[in-house]
């Protein structure tokens, strides 16, 4: 069974502090790993994607990813209040048949207080 | 890039209907299509996985001749509900996977989801 895990928080963080999410993994051969924000009431949508080991930055996003360890994370720097959602942490994992899906975690909400 | 889109945004129905669903790539050539199924302050549960031309793979419980899936081109996946009952009542969203104008093969977008209620 694959499985990913996040802590379900909810997180606090004021305004302008450095938000920490983290996920672990259970499938060894997972080579791509994604977050996705999902405000409530709506769609997941993809903020971040990485595939090898170290840090990704983009804008106040980085997420960082250890193999080794199977542990992905995501920073928010300088978090905003408009940051305030659940964050869903993804990995893609062979299905058979040469198939690829996505296994998610059950997400971090993530509350940015002003 | 990568958008997806999804028709209708919201429908209700009565019971014993059927309710269809489209989901479209915009800008890209969509190679796989998901299903999931979201229940308020759950997690995405995975319905089935479509190719296009080919037949829909569905995940274990997930009744297929329930939840009709047709993948008939690069950029259209459609989910028919039939017969609904209010327990099918949840917010349904697809997303799509494509390498077409220089995206991620691994990477999926999703649609802006439909809310079904069934009456």
């Amino acid at each position: 069974q694959k499985e990913v895990e996040q802590n379900s928080g909810p997180l606090s963080v004021p305004e302008g502090a450095i938000a920490s999410l983290n996920c672990t993994y259970s499938d060894r051969g997972s080579q791509s790993f994604f977050w996705y924000r999902q405000y409530s009431g709506k769609s997941p949508e993809l903020i971040m994607s990485i595939y090898s080991n170290g840090d990704k930055e983009d804008g106040r996003f980085t997420a960082q990813l250890n193999k080794a360890s199977q542990y992905v994370s995501l920073l928010i720097r300088d978090s905003q209040p408009s940051d305030s959602a659940t964050y869903l942490c993804a990995v893609n994992s062979y299905s058979g048949a040469g198939s690829y899906q996505l296994t998610f975690g059950k997400g971090t909400k993530l509350s940015v207080i002003p | 890039g990568a958008v997806v889109s999804q028709h209708p945004s919201r429908v209700i129905c009565k019971s014993g209907t059927s309710v269809k669903i489209e989901c479209r790539s915009l800008d890209f050539q969509a190679t796989t299509m998901f299903w999931y199924r979201q229940f308020p302050k759950q997690s995405l549960m995975l319905m089935a996985t479509s190719n296009e031309g080919s037949k829909a793979t569905y995940e274990q419980g997930v009744e297929k001749d329930k939840f009709l899936i047709n993948h008939a081109s690069l950029t259209l996946s459609t989910l028919t509900v039939t017969s609904a009952h209010p327990e099918d009542s949840s917010f349904y969203i697809c997303s799509a996977r494509g390498s077409s104008g220089g995206l991620s093969p691994y990477e999926q977008y999703f649609g802006p989801g439909t809310r079904l209620t069934v009456t």
